[in-house]
């Protein structure tokens, strides 16, 4: 089974400055995507970008970028000139490709960012 | 991009009551749709795959005959929570995965349930 690990609950960002969000994931096999999703306090769920396993070049959004490393099984979100509407729970998540877009989520267990102003 | 709706937004019912959740994805089909119940400032827990035209599939811990689902249509799942009970209460969110869009699952904006 697939697991993803996000060992920081927390982390606090200055405004405009730039922060990384780190996640592991663990699976056996070689075609998958990766997602970061965000979380606000109104909790409706926002995707930020993702990741297809196949592809070598790191997805970039706007701020939003990942530095995907399938050797290590990592896959981390940094966002640059972090803005006051950042502030949310995030949550890196794994899908199989096996199933296409019916294949379920596994989600790891978030990380809430503040940004100070 | 897509969209997914819920209704209620919010509701409170008295224990022993049956609630019924409603997802809708609003411009596009899904076969599948997907029911998570999430606690406060914790991840979201897979309870059911529901399939158009089928049984759902349940993950393991989740009482199928407590929490039916229905998917009736191609743009619709239901989520009934039989006999609530206050230990039911939480925020329960329906996604649906949008084939063609980047295969990109779409999620509603969550139904807060209040058992009491």
């Amino acid at each position: 089974a697939q697991t993803v690990t996000q060992s920081q609950p927390e982390m606090s960002v200055q405004e405009a400055e730039t922060v990384t969000l780190s996640c592991t994931y663990d699976t056996s096999e070689s075609d998958y995507y990766l997602f970061w999703y965000k979380q606000p306090p109104s909790r409706q769920m926002i995707l930020v970008i993702r990741q297809e396993a196949y592809k070598q070049q790191n997805a970039t959004e706007n701020r939003f970028s990942v530095n995907f490393q399938k050797a290590a099984k990592s896959f981390s979100l940094k966002i640059s000139d972090s803005q006051l509407g950042d502030a949310a729970m995030y949550f890196c998540a794994y899908r199989s490709a096996r199933s296409g877009a019916n294949s379920k989520l596994t989600f790891g267990k978030g990380i809430t960012l503040s940004v100070r102003p | 991009g897509a969209v997914v709706s819920q209704h209620p937004s919010w509701v409170i019912c008295k224990s022993g009551t049956s609630v019924k959740i409603e997802c809708r994805s609003l411009d596009f089909q899904a076969t599948t749709m997907f029911w998570y119940r999430q606690f406060p400032k914790q991840s979201l827990m897979l309870m059911a795959t529901s399939n158009e035209g089928s049984k759902a599939t349940y993950e393991q811990g989740v009482e199928k005959d407590k929490f039916l689902i229905n998917h009736a249509s191609l743009t619709l799942s239901t989520l009934t929570v039989t006999s609530a009970h206050p230990e039911d209460s939480s925020f329960y969110i329906c996604s649906a995965p949008r084939t063609g869009a980047g295969d990109t699952q779409y999620f509603g904006p969550g139904t807060r349930l209040t058992v009491l």
